[in-house]
C-alpha cells in the first residue's frame, strides 16, 4: 500500500545536538512538507519542496535544514540553534502543490524530545 | 494559524450526543478540509470543500461550507468512542500557501 513512512516514531536529542527525522514516500507525489505541532497551536509549516533539488522555507524554518535528493525522501535535521525542538513532527505530501485540492497524506510523526 | 479559528479548543461529549465544531476563515477559502488526529499519531484526511454550500457526508460525520465559503462547520451525529481525537480544518487561499486551525479536542465519554 502506498503510504507515507516516518522514523523514528521517539527520538531524543541532547543539547547541542543535531537530529534527522527521515519521510519517505511511495506515492510517487511531487510535493513534500514538513510541520511541527505544538500543544494548542496547531501546524506550523517548516520547509516545503515542489520537486527534487528544490525546497523553500515555510513559517518556522529557523534551526532546521531539509534536503531533497530523490523524490520519494524529504529528511528533516533539526539542527542546535532550533532552540526548542521538543515537539510533535509531521510530514506530508502531496500529488503537487496545486494538488492540494486533493487533500495532503501524512505520516504517522516523529516526538522528538530534549534531554 | 491566526487565518482559521477553530472553535471549541476542546470538548467533552456524552457517547450517542451530537457535536459541531466551528472553522473560521479570515478571508474567503479556496478549498477547506478535515482531519482527524488520533492522539500521537499522523492526520488522517476526512473530507473537502471547495463550492460555496457545499456540504459532505462519511458515516456520522456531515461537514458544511457556507455560501461566502469563509466558515465551515463539522457535525457528528450520536458520538462513539471512536470519534474521539483532534479535528484540525485546513485551508488554501492560494497554490502556495496552506494552513491549518489550531484543532479541537474531542473527547467521547461512554
Amino acid at each position: 500500500d502506498g503510504g507515507i513512512t516516518q522514523s523514528p516514531k521517539y527520538l531524543f536529542r541532547k543539547e547541542g545536538q543535531n537530529v534527522t527525522l527521515s519521510c519517505e514516500q511511495n506515492l510517487n507525489h511531487d510535493a513534500m512538507y514538513w510541520y511541527r505541532q505544538d500543544p494548542g497551536q496547531g501546524l506550523r509549516l517548516i520547509y516545503y519542496s515542489q520537486i527534487v533539488n528544490d525546497f523553500q522555507k515555510g513559517d518556522i524554518a529557523e534551526g532546521y535544514s531539509v534536503s531533497r535528493e530523490k523524490k520519494e525522501s524529504f529528511p528533516l535535521t533539526v539542527t542546535s540553534a532550533q532552540k526548542n525542538p521538543t515537539a510533535f513532527y509531521l510530514c506530508a505530501s502531496s500529488p503537487g502543490l496545486q494538488g492540494t485540492l486533493y487533500g495532503y497524506t501524512f505520516g504517522s510523526g516523529t516526538r522528538l524530545t530534549v534531554v | 494559524s491566526q487565518e482559521l479559528e477553530q472553535s471549541p479548543q476542546s470538548l467533552i461529549v456524552q457517547e450517542g450526543k451530537n457535536l459541531t465544531i466551528n472553522c473560521t476563515s479570515s478571508k474567503t477559502l479556496y478549498g477547506l478540509y478535515w482531519y482527524k488526529q488520533k492522539y500521537g499519531e499522523g492526520l488522517i484526511f476526512l473530507m473537502m470543500l471547495q463550492k460555496g454550500g457545499e456540504e459532505k457526508s462519511h458515516e456520522k460525520i456531515t461537514a458544511k461550507l457556507d455560501e461566502k465559503k469563509q466558515q465551515s462547520s463539522l457535525h457528528i451525529t450520536a458520538s462513539q468512542p471512536s470519534h474521539a481525537g483532534i479535528y484540525l480544518c485546513g485551508a488554501h487561499y492560494n497554490f502556495n500557501k496552506f494552513y491549518f486551525g489550531s484543532g479541537t479536542k474531542l473527547n467521547v465519554k461512554p
